[in-house]
């Protein structure tokens, strides 16, 4: 079974210009989270998409970030345009559901550095 | 969610248990114990869930305490490639709110 692909893997901008991310979940999971991960901390979720829907986005600093989910399947994130403090890893994850225990997975993630 | 707290790093020899403690002393009645990890410059990884019952998987062994405050996941024999960030999360959604884990050292 294929995972959940990321791309790119890596990215350097400079602030104030804009980068996007892209994600393509695993088959028919109708689930798909956009992560955080700034050096030495654990991942802060930032989006959560159930199908094309938003589930919840109160992390998502939305004057700068936005992200879609276009025909429940890949999604886009998007930084524009970006802060230093923006330099993390980027993960996308997917899932069976929203029930409690379903696994989450995680793809290889982004890493991006602003400059 | 509850918070969780554990040691931000252990050690283990090669071959051994590796027991990584978690405390979740406010945990709710509807809050299940989750353990991910995460290798280095990887996404992180599911292990084990749970939330009252022992559970056991291919992986590890979760043991969660009668009255839920605390929980052990155990790694039977730790091997080299079990060296990784291991995150205990107490949770009722969707969401995981990761900690800075506990950072395992397998050593041979």
């Amino acid at each position: 079974e294929a995972g959940v692909a990321q791309s790119p893997r890596y990215k350097i901008i400079e602030k104030r210009q804009s980068v996007a991310f892209w994600c393509n979940p695993i088959s028919g999971h109708a689930t798909l989270y956009w992560y955080q991960q700034i050096l030495g901390q654990g991942p802060k979720l930032l989006i959560q998409f159930q199908n094309n829907g938003v589930v919840d986005d109160s992390q998502l600093p939305k004057d700068r970030f936005s992200a879609e989910r276009l025909k429940g399947v890949d999604s886009t994130l998007k930084i524009q345009p970006a802060k230093l403090e923006d330099s993390a890893v980027y993960l996308c994850a997917s899932s069976l559901g929203v029930v409690q225990g379903y696994e989450q997975y995680f793809g290889p993630g982004t890493r991006l550095t602003v400059t | 969610d509850a918070k969780t707290t554990q040691p931000p790093s252990m050690d283990c020899a090669e071959g051994r248990a590796a027991n990584l403690p978690c405390n979740h002393s406010t945990i709710s009645g509807n809050e299940y114990v989750y353990w991910y990890r995460q290798i280095h410059s990887q996404g992180p990884q599911y292990i084990i869930h749970g939330l009252k019952n022992n559970e056991t998987n291919e992986m590890a062994s979760l043991i969660i305490t009668e009255d839920r405050k605390s929980s052990t996941l155990i790694l039977p024999h730790a091997t080299l490639r079990d060296t990784a960030v291991y995150y205990c999360i107490a949770g009722a959604g969707y969401a995981l709110n990761f900690g800075k884990g506990t950072s395992l050292l397998v050593t041979p």
